[in-house]
């Protein structure tokens, strides 16, 4: 089946430093990805769709400059946080979708800890 | 807009017994639906999914879901709950940025 990996799985960061998430499809070539924020207790929040090639869409209230999105390959993205703050620690998901599979199917990587101190 | 309503935010079920969660959407055109579940510390596990078709759907686990248009419902049920069912369980519409109910967890007690 469809893999998805995300590196780290946790990491811990100073505040005001930035921190790069990787999202890697590892049997198929995903030309978009997704990437989700769930806050402790909470749903998933789409924040962002990554195509490959392309500039990212974010979703309204998601700081693009924040947020930074690449997608420079078919089976990676990397989101990364720039100046992190304590309000940004959360669990951070990624997806894919492989348009060999199904167009309306995406498959989740484990997730990211961000801890920002 | 896509919405998804789960009314429960928490239930506790006795081993042995039948589970239904509920999930009420909003989608201005034909859903796509989805059930996950996220077990601590594991990534979102694909349940079942409805694109269209039979509205019974079938899932992995022994898991089923109905989908109701006319109640704008994709209820998830179980017949008989096993101990490592507990988990957090989403619902999720859309395609192909997925909206998210807020989750509801199960505690399934011996």
């Amino acid at each position: 089946g469809a893999v998805v990996s995300q590196h780290p799985s946790r990491v811990i960061c100073k505040s005001g430093t930035s921190v790069k998430i990787e999202c890697r499809s590892l049997d198929f070539q995903a030309t978009t990805m997704f990437w989700y924020r769930q806050f402790p207790k909470q749903s998933l929040m789409l924040m962002a769709t990554s195509n490959e090639g392309s500039k990212a869409t974010y979703e309204q209230g998601v700081e693009k400059d924040k947020f930074l999105i690449n997608h420079a390959s078919l089976t990676l993205s990397t989101l990364t946080v720039t100046s992190a703050h304590p309000e940004d620690s959360s669990f951070y998901i990624c997806s894919a979708r492989d348009l060999g599979v199904s167009y309306n199917e995406q498959f989740f990587g484990p997730g990211t800890r961000l801890t920002v101190l | 807009a896509q919405s998804v309503t789960q009314p429960d935010i928490h239930i506790t079920v006795s081993e042995g017994a039948s589970l239904e969660l509920r999930c009420n959407y909003s989608y201005g055109a034909t859903p796509y639906l989805f059930w996950y579940v996220q077990s601590p510390g594991q990534g979102l596990q694909l349940l079942l999914k409805y694109f269209s078709g039979d509205t019974l759907v079938q899932g992995i686990k022994g898991f089923e879901a109905e989908f109701k248009r006319s109640q704008s419902s994709f209820n998830l049920r179980k017949p008989s709950v096993h101990w490592s069912d507990a988990a957090e369980y989403f619902c999720a519409v859309g395609a192909p940025g997925l909206s998210f109910g807020a989750g509801t967890t199960v505690t399934v007690r011996a």
